[in-house]
């Protein structure tokens, strides 16, 4: 349950402000990934990293950006954000394999309240 | 991009029953299908997974069974206990330059009842 981090845990935040949301992963993987979940809706994927590099935007919106110093840390900042971005904020990390996709770490989550 | 349809939404059973949940795919390219199980405020985690190389796959209690040509894969959790309830998820990956994008289902919150 410790291979993968998050803090804070919770974070309430007004439309105004600028906070940031911190992962660690302690499984020696390369590939490390933001996902939204939210009531009633499936994980979506926000961004993928494979050896700091971000390889995958998926259409996510300016006011959230992610910065990945090495394959161990992920961060997201955010800034001006909107009442529907309330949600559970999930990271997750992994090995990368050429021949396909390996297994998803989650991290427990950070859950979201902007006011 | 890749799709992907999980039914039913809900599945309520009574303990010691069988529990399946279906899940549909858009893209012939895809090769990884993970499930994963959440159970409330705690994160996702693996149960199972199967690649597009093999047809069925076994775990205990947990099996999960591919069909390529109809695109589609299930879950099957047999002798169903109460500690199963949670909410599970399928997804789908391609590989290749794809490799780390998993596309989830909607998700299965399964109730099973002592």
């Amino acid at each position: 349950e410790t291979g993968v981090t998050q803090t804070p845990r919770h974070l309430v935040m007004g439309m105004t402000n600028k906070k940031s949301l911190k992962c660690e992963q302690h499984l020696g993987h390369n590939a490390m990934y933001w996902y939204k979940q939210s009531a009633k809706k499936p994980l979506e994927l926000m961004f993928v990293y494979n050896f700091k590099e971000q390889t995958e935007n998926n259409s996510v919106p300016s006011r959230f950006s992610p910065e990945c110093p090495n394959s161990s840390h992920l961060f997201l900042h955010l800034h001006t954000l909107q009442p529907e971005d309330s949600a559970l904020y999930l990271c997750a990390s992994s090995s990368i394999r050429t021949s396909g996709t390996d297994t998803q770490y989650f991290g427990p989550g950070t859950r979201l309240t902007v006011l | 991009g890749e799709n992907v349809e999980q039914h039913p939404s809900t599945l309520s059973v009574q303990e010691g029953d069988s529990a399946v949940i279906k899940c549909t795919y858009s893209d012939s390219a895809s090769n990884y299908f993970p499930w994963y199980k959440q159970e409330l405020g705690k994160r996702p985690q693996l149960i199972i997974d199967i690649r597009s190389n093999v047809g069925e796959k076994k775990d205990q209690r947990i099996a999960v069974t591919l069909n390529k040509t109809a695109k589609h894969f299930s879950l099957h959790i047999t002798e169903t206990q109460p500690e199963d309830s949670a909410v599970y998820f399928c997804a789908a990956s391609i590989g290749g330059t794809s490799y780390g994008k998993l596309t989830f289902g909607q998700g299965t919150i399964l109730t099973v009842h002592p």
